[in-house]
């Protein structure tokens, strides 16, 4: 089974530009996750999708937004791009059934703004 | 407010010595927690978690981990350290099952000396 996928690996932008960051969730899974880790600055909570609907929002600015698709992958736009948006970008997916407690996630992007 | 505290943001060992990163979480009812590692330029992977049943849950790569309900702590251990343990460590608290927000300790670095 496909763990939790997130495209680009890598990405380079200038400042003031849009970045699309995606992600597909294990199959089955309605919940999807964005975190964007920053050095020096833990793992910080940006979206949690579900059922298509977005269910809470992290401390970030307007200018990062998403979407989650009918089939429950979901993309994450950084709109105005600056230099300390530079992280990686975490995404995990989780499943709705009480047993599924635990989060998967992906890889990362790595998005570098210079 | 339901919080995830890890008591050390580093810890050093020397490879073959025992491993104890510490974690508390606010007491509420019914917590599922969890440990992730992630290295470097990587996902975070899931290394095991509690759900109510067993207190002391095995994880992967021979961690440990006990549910102190008393203690309100999640601490994870590993009776000898191996070079490939060196890695950042996350907490992670959940409550009333998989409609609720994860919520991230910040991380404990290891470092494992020769």
């Amino acid at each position: 089974e496909a763990g939790v996928t997130q495209s680009p690996t890598h990405l380079i932008k200038t400042r003031g530009q849009q970045a699309t960051l995606r992600c597909s969730p294990i199959s089955g899974h309605t919940s999807v996750y964005w975190y964007q880790q920053a050095l020096g600055l833990g793992l910080q909570f940006l979206l949690w999708y579900d059922e298509g609907e977005e269910r809470n929002r992290g401390n970030f600015p307007p200018r990062f937004s998403g979407r989650q698709f009918p089939n429950y992958s979901s993309e994450l736009n950084v709109n105005a791009l600056e230099l300390e948006d530079s992280a990686l970008y975490l995404c995990a997916s989780r499943g709705r059934q009480v047993t599924d407690t635990e989060a998967f996630f992906g890889q990362g992007t790595r998005l570098t703004v210079v | 407010a339901q919080s995830v505290t890890q008591l050390d943001s580093h810890v050093s060992v020397s490879e073959g010595t025992p491993v104890l990163l510490r974690c508390n979480y606010s007491s509420s009812y019914s917590p599922s927690l969890f440990w992730y590692v992630q290295h470097p330029n990587k996902g975070l992977q899931l290394l095991l978690k509690y759900t109510s049943a067993a207190t002391l849950v095995k994880g992967i790569n021979g961690f440990e981990a006990e549910f102190k309900k008393s203690e309100t702590s999640f601490h994870l251990t590993k009776p000898s350290a191996h070079m490939s343990d060196a890695a950042e460590y996350f907490c992670v608290v959940t409550y009333g099952g998989a409609t609720n927000k994860l919520i991230f300790g910040t991380g404990t670095l290891l470092a494992v000396q020769p």
